[in-house]
Formats: C-alpha cells, sequence, structure tokens
C-alpha cells in the first residue's frame, strides 16, 4: 500500500496569515497521463470530511481561492494565502492513483 | 454541480444488516471508479471497498465476505450491502468517486453497531 505522511500534524496560524501543509507519497503520485492522484480533504469540527482539492491542484467546486495545491511525483503541499476562523478542522491528503485509497494521518488546523 | 448524497445509516445489532445507498448527481457517473470509505469515531479514514465502471469489485481485508459492493449505473446510484455486522463496523461512511480527471466525496452516513 503506498504511505502518506503529512507534516506538521498540528498547525497554529493566526488569522490572515498563509499556512502551508506538507504530504508526501511513497510512491509517486504521476499517472503517464499527466496527472497526479492527489487530494485534499477538510474535516470541519463535526461534520464530514468535504474534497478541497484534486489530481493534486484542481480546486472542488466551491472551495475558496485561498486554498492551493501544488506538487508533482511524491512532494505535495497544501497552500492557504490567508487563514480564516472557519477553516479549522484536520486537514487530509490522499492518494488515489491504487486501491486501496490511503490517506495521511492529518494535520489539526487550530486559530491562534 | 457534482453531488454525491449518502443514506442508510443507523443503529443496528451487532450481527445485524444494513444497506447503504449514494445518489450521485452532476457527473457521468459510469466513468467513476466509485468507493466506500469509512471514518471510526475519533480516528482517521479507511478505505473500504471499490467498484469499478465495469462493476468489477475489490475490498479491504476486514469487510471482505461480509460486505458487497454494487452500482446501478442506469440510475447513478452506489450502494454496500452490509451483513454480519461487528460492534468496530461502526463508523461513518462516505461514497466517494474519481475518474480519470475529476473527482467527488460525499457527506457521510453513521452507522452504530450496538446492543
Amino acid at each position: 500500500d503506498i504511505v502518506m505522511t503529512q507534516s506538521p500534524l498540528s498547525l497554529p496560524v493566526t488569522p490572515g496569515e498563509p499556512a502551508s501543509i506538507s504530504c508526501r507519497s511513497s510512491l509517486s503520485l504521476l499517472q503517464s497521463n499527466g496527472y497526479n492522484y492527489l487530494g485534499w480533504l477538510l474535516q470541519k469540527p463535526g461534520q464530514s470530511p468535504h474534497l478541497l482539492i484534486y489530481l493534486g491542484s484542481n480546486r472542488a467546486s466551491g472551495v475558496p481561492d485561498r486554498f492551493s495545491g501544488s506538487g508533482s511525483g511524491t512532494d505535495f503541499t497544501l497552500k492557504i494565502s490567508r487563514v480564516e476562523a472557519e477553516d479549522v478542522g484536520v486537514y487530509y491528503c490522499m492518494q488515489a492513483l491504487q486501491t486501496p485509497l490511503t490517506f495521511g494521518q492529518g494535520t489539526r488546523l487550530e486559530i491562534e | 454541480e457534482v453531488q454525491l448524497v449518502a443514506s442508510g445509516g443507523g443503529l443496528v445489532q451487532p450481527g445485524g444488516s444494513l444497506t447503504l445507498s449514494c445518489a450521485a448527481s452532476g457527473l457521468t457517473f459510469n466513468n467513476y471508479w466509485m468507493h466506500w470509505v469509512r471514518q471510526a469515531p475519533g480516528k482517521g479514514l479507511v478505505w473500504v471497498s471499490l467498484t469499478e465502471s465495469d462493476g468489477s469489485t475489490t475490498y479491504a481485508d476486514s469487510v471482505k465476505g461480509r460486505f458487497t459492493i454494487s452500482r446501478d449505473n442506469a440510475k447513478s446510484a452506489l450502494y454496500l450491502q452490509m451483513n454480519s455486522l461487528r460492534a468496530e463496523d461502526t463508523a461513518l461512511y462516505s461514497c466517494v468517486g474519481f475518474s480519470s480527471n475529476g473527482a467527488c466525496w460525499g457527506q457521510g452516513t453513521l452507522v452504530t453497531v450496538s446492543s
């Protein structure tokens, strides 16, 4: 199985400041079609996870443009340009290149 | 707008059965590989099962022989038949879809296995 490793696991951020989360996969997620099968999820407190980013850098419908995904191969980054209070929760990276789907441990973003 | 809506969760006794459904809209359903993913309370995300566009299936070892995934492409619907349920199957179950150039993640439905 592909192992997904996130850092940091805890991320205190001041509102209005940027934030960044890293994700590394044990196998390249870049397929021959040029797509990286890497996604980012956010689980807000008490809610189901929802999709933020798919194929490494595509924002899902309704996701604010302060969220961006980058990277290729085995190293990926989720960036929030200016953190807002509503962004608190646990962020997960995941790979969809192979079954089973596998997920990072989660990064808990909290507001300072 | 792409949308996946899961339903069918609830409270069931150990050894019981439950069927989850997931209704898809806003996407070409038969282009998508559809998965079920679950999250036990306070835990991380764990893959459960996959059905490919042609209906072929794959299962996690923890549910093999007890759960059956299926899809109805004409209805844009995904199902998970769960039998012989155990306490450790208690979780939020989400339906998730991936195509060659798209992805979607539905809100979950809660399954609680308890006497």
